[in-house]
């Protein structure tokens, strides 16, 4: 099946510890993203990548890190500088364009207390 | 200019009645307007999207109408079903370098009864 997934579904850490959440498509797709969605806020692009190596901030990008090591993988690294961390976190990937149409993964659901 | 302005927030319709949600932007360097569907606890998904040299696009029971001079667009879903219970987003996005960038609305809660 081909598709982007998301690991693990829930999160939880304790303030002050960083995290790391997982991206993996196999779609062959280029370009990939990550989003913050909070409740009543729509989603927020936080980092995005459109080559292996390379990546770009988004909107919201402090407190943030990525990397893009591999194709198929843009894991993102929620820091203990992300002053409120607690959030839905969605992953998607671009196939070729224009347009670029974006597919979604099933997201993380991070908790810190 | 990067904002998409979507209404309502909230929408309670009765099965087989009509749904519109209503989003306007500001940039006319937008290029690519799509809607998304997204069930709790689940990651949106693309549901349709339309060009701004086009005036309308139907798929099924799923409608956008996109007025160019207004800069607004909208989503009719026809004959609305229970199972259309979910949370719409529309988005604008601009093409750059071989990827896009969404600016997406606030979202509209749906909600059919039975």
């Amino acid at each position: 099946d081909g598709g982007i997934t998301q690991s693990p579904k829930y999160l939880f850490r304790k303030e002050g510890q960083n995290v790391t959440l997982s991206c993996e498509q196999n779609l062959n797709h280029d370009a990939m993203y990550w989003y913050r969605q909070d409740p009543g806020q729509g989603l927020r692009l936080i980092y995005y990548s459109q080559i292996v190596n390379d990546f770009q901030k988004g909107d919201i990008a402090e407190g943030y890190s990525v990397s893009r090591e591999k194709k198929e993988s843009f894991p993102l690294t929620v820091t203990s500088a992300q002053k409120n961390p607690t959030a839905f976190y969605l992953c998607a990937s671009s196939a070729p364009g224009p347009p670029y149409e974006q597919y979604f993964g099933p997201g993380t659901r991070l908790t810190v207390t | 200019q990067q904002q998409v302005k979507q209404s309502p927030q909230s929408l309670i319709v009765q099965k087989g009645g009509i749904s519109i949600i209503n989003c306007a932007y500001e940039n006319t360097a937008f290029d690519y307007f799509p809607w998304y569907q997204q069930f709790p606890g689940k990651g949106p998904a693309l549901l349709i999207a339309i060009r701004p040299d086009v005036s309308e696009k139907k798929e099924g029971r799923f409608t956008i109408s996109f007025n160019k001079s207004a800069k607004q667009f909208s989503l009719h879903i026809m004959d609305s079903q229970p199972g259309d219970s979910a949370t719409y987003f529309c988005a604008a996005s601009l093409s750059q370098g071989g990827s896009e960038k969404l600016v997406f609305g606030k979202g509209t809660k749906l909600t059919v009864n039975p």
